[in-house]
């Protein structure tokens, strides 16, 4: 099916392991964000991309690592989960500059324990 | 950097009553305002969006939109609402050069019959 795809939906892990969450959309958009929405924050924007190899830092950076070797594919790597990395981590995409809309993946509920 | 701040966390309202969710930017530069709204387990969707022109921006489901610069602010109506817009409500800004929009907290509508 076309659109944007996030895996898993949920996922259960331990403080101090690695964890990659990933992204793909089928529509070839050049731009894709990372977001985490915890209560009372909203969304704060992690890491994006304009492009395949070019990505940059968001708001909250700190503790991931992205990478966008392939235009479709935008995994996020949690390097050594915290408790405070609990949250809903949203995929988006977008085909061209700000005035186009964000299309939304279905998110990642991640728990950290 | 541009912010906007959403004036109430949480909106209750009676079926078929109008509803206003207030929202407020700061910016000292022209910006980009949208509103998304956020279903229950999903993503995110475009409401509508503000770029340029008319004032009123008119989107989906019945939603209108009012952006005013004197004011700052880029409030969100409905004159009747459904048990079906019960959802979380997000105000977001960009300024015109930039790639990422920048949430608010978030407004919870909650529609009772």
């Amino acid at each position: 099916d076309a659109g944007i795809t996030q895996s898993p939906r949920y996922k259960i892990t331990e403080t101090g392991r690695q964890v990659t969450l990933m992204c793909h959309q089928t529509w070839s958009h050049s731009y894709m964000f990372w977001y985490r929405q915890d209560l009372g924050h909203g969304l704060r924007l992690i890491y994006y991309s304009a492009a395949a190899d070019i990505t940059d830092k968001g708001e909250v950076p700190d503790g991931y690592v992205v990478s966008r070797s392939k235009t479709e594919n935008f995994p996020l790597t949690l390097e050594s989960a915290t408790r405070s990395q609990t949250s809903v981590y949203f995929c988006a995409s977008r085909s061209g500059g700000l005035r186009e809309k964000l299309f939304f993946g279905s998110g990642t509920q991640l728990s950290v324990l | 950097a541009q912010s906007v701040t959403q004036l109430d966390s949480q909106v209750p309202v009676f079926e078929e009553a109008p509803v206003e969710l207030r929202c407020n930017y700061s910016s000292s530069v022209s910006v980009y305002l949208f509103w998304y709204v956020q279903y229950p387990n999903q993503g995110l969707q475009l409401l509508l969006k503000y770029l340029s022109g008319s004032t009123l921006v008119k989107g989906i489901n019945g939603f209108e939109a009012e952006f005013n610069k004197s004011q700052t602010s880029f409030h969100l109506r409905k004159p009747s609402v459904h048990i079906s817009d019960t959802a979380e409500y997000f105000c977001a800004v960009s300024d015109l050069s930039g790639y990422a929009l920048n949430f608010g907290k978030g407004t919870s509508l909650l529609v009772t019959p």
